[in-house]
């Protein structure tokens, strides 16, 4: 089956500690995203890569880091930094060109 | 600056068809695109539709683009209960090099009564 898993469903944590959130694919896309979604509002790119070692800032990256050591793998890390981390977040993947992206089922973050 | 927005709910009758609208800005954009999320999961891509095309149909599905006004909607026939979720309208744009960004909207609460 291919497609795109995020782990944990539901993560919570308290505040000043970082967490991070898995994002795996088996699909074969070389580019991988991950977005922010609050309640109602649409979704907000936090980073993305195109690339295995490449990655690159988005709208509000800011208190976010990512690693892209592997192309199936795109872990993003929620640091302390964060001033308002509790939200969904969502990862996607797409081919290089990105014009059909695919996402993962969520991870819902609460802090604590 | 980019912008995407969608009516935040809409209730229909099961049955019915629905329509949910979406005005975009970008008018450099190369696909406009209609995702469905269910409560508590990930975004679902319906449907999306090239920027030179002004109609694509996909069994319930038709997508109308009017490029003039940055105007799309999503029809769907025959709406079923099941179809009750949260539609994203998104645009893209290329942001800082090949990848394809995608603007979305705030997302149109569909509700289906039966």
């Amino acid at each position: 089956d291919g497609g795109i898993t995020q782990s944990p469903k539901y993560l919570f944590r308290k505040e000043g500690q970082n967490v991070t959130l898995s994002c795996e694919q088996n699909l074969n896309h070389d580019a991988m995203y991950w977005y922010r979604q609050d309640p109602g509002q649409g979704l907000r790119l936090i980073y993305y890569s195109q690339i295995v070692n490449d990655f690159q800032k988005g709208d509000i990256a800011e208190g976010y880091s990512v690693s892209r050591e592997k192309k199936e793998s795109f872990p993003l890390t929620v640091t302390s930094a964060q001033k308002n981390p509790t939200a969904f977040y969502l990862c996607a993947s797409s081919s290089f060109s990105g014009n059909e992206q695919f996402f993962g089922p969520g991870t819902r973050l609460t802090v604590l | 600056g980019e912008d995407v927005e969608q009516s935040l709910f809409l209730s229909v009758r099961e049955g019915d068809s629905s329509v949910i609208n979406c005005t975009y800005t970008d008018s450099s954009s190369t696909y406009l695109y209609w995702y469905k999320q269910e409560p508590g999961a990930g975004l679902q891509l319906l449907t999306y539709i090239f920027s030179n095309m002004d109609m694509k149909q996909d069994q319930r599905l038709t997508v109308l683009l009017n490029k003039k006004d940055k105007h799309l909607s999503l029809r769907i026939a025959d709406t079923q209960t099941g179809d009750s979720a949260i539609y994203f309208c998104a645009e893209s744009s290329y942001y800082g090099g090949a990848t394809n960004k995608l603007i979305f909207g705030t997302g149109t609460l569909l509700a289906v009564q039966p």
